[in-house]
């Protein structure tokens, strides 16, 4: 129940591209859904983050899409870029709690 | 403001050695937490502490333990090291604010080869 499942693995994007990333859950009491960034050689970075009250956010070219019967949500990068290319991280965790489920990652390629 | 500090940044040990690495967390940041990445695990909880009192564990042996300082640095010992635990160990720290919102602020890890 304290799993987190990323799809795909890796993922190869056309510049200009969109990317999408999608996880599930299955421990109902997880209230916050975080996305993380990570280039090589660096630590993951908050890219952005949802909480099951609303079904999307939007931060520039990066959606979340939060589907709370299904238990799914997903990242969505528009007009990909070159720069977007590293390691996303989808995660989950109670609210308040500071242990992070994470989902296996998914490295994204964006080919110029 | 300086980000989340860990030292050592890269260490080799053999195995049945200890290592202890160190995170500074950001200033005025009073949780830290610890994950240990692999490729093969990914990013796995380890343990987060608050104000020096460990609040949460995840599931690792007794072998990895840590302990937080009154000015909010902490470190973490992994004892009697196997093979496995070759492994990037990544410092996260929260502020108040992170608390509310689940905001972790990671380090950029120590990269731990056990030979």
């Amino acid at each position: 129940q304290q799993q987190v499942k990323q799809s795909p693995q890796s993922l190869i994007v056309q510049k200009g591209g969109i990317s999408i990333i999608n996880c599930a859950y299955e421990n109902t009491a997880f209230d916050y859904f975080p996305w993380y960034q990570q280039f090589p050689g660096k630590g993951p970075a908050l890219l952005i983050a949802i909480r099951p009250d609303v079904s999307e956010k939007k931060e520039g070219r990066f959606t979340i899409s939060f589907n709370k019967s299904a238990k799914q949500f997903s990242l969505h990068i528009m007009d990909s870029q070159p720069g977007d290319s590293a390691t996303y991280f989808c995660a989950a965790s109670k609210r308040g709690a500071q242990k992070l489920v994470f989902g296996q990652g998914t490295r994204l390629t964006i080919n110029p | 403001k300086a980000g989340v500090t860990q030292t050592p940044r890269y260490l080799i040990k053999t195995r049945g050695q200890q290592v202890t690495l160190s995170c500074s967390p950001i200033s005025g940041h009073r949780s830290v937490s610890w994950y240990q990445q692999t490729p093969g695990q990914g990013l796995q909880f380890l343990f987060e502490y608050f104000s020096e009192t460990q609040r949460n564990k995840g599931n690792f042996p007794g072998r990895f333990s840590g302990r937080q300082f009154s000015n909010s640095r902490s470190e973490m010992n992994v004892s009697t090291l196997e093979l496995g635990d070759s492994a990037l160990y990544l410092c996260a720290s929260t502020g108040t604010q992170g608390a509310n919102t689940g905001e972790l602020f990671f380090g950029e890890g120590s990269r731990l080869t056990v030979l």
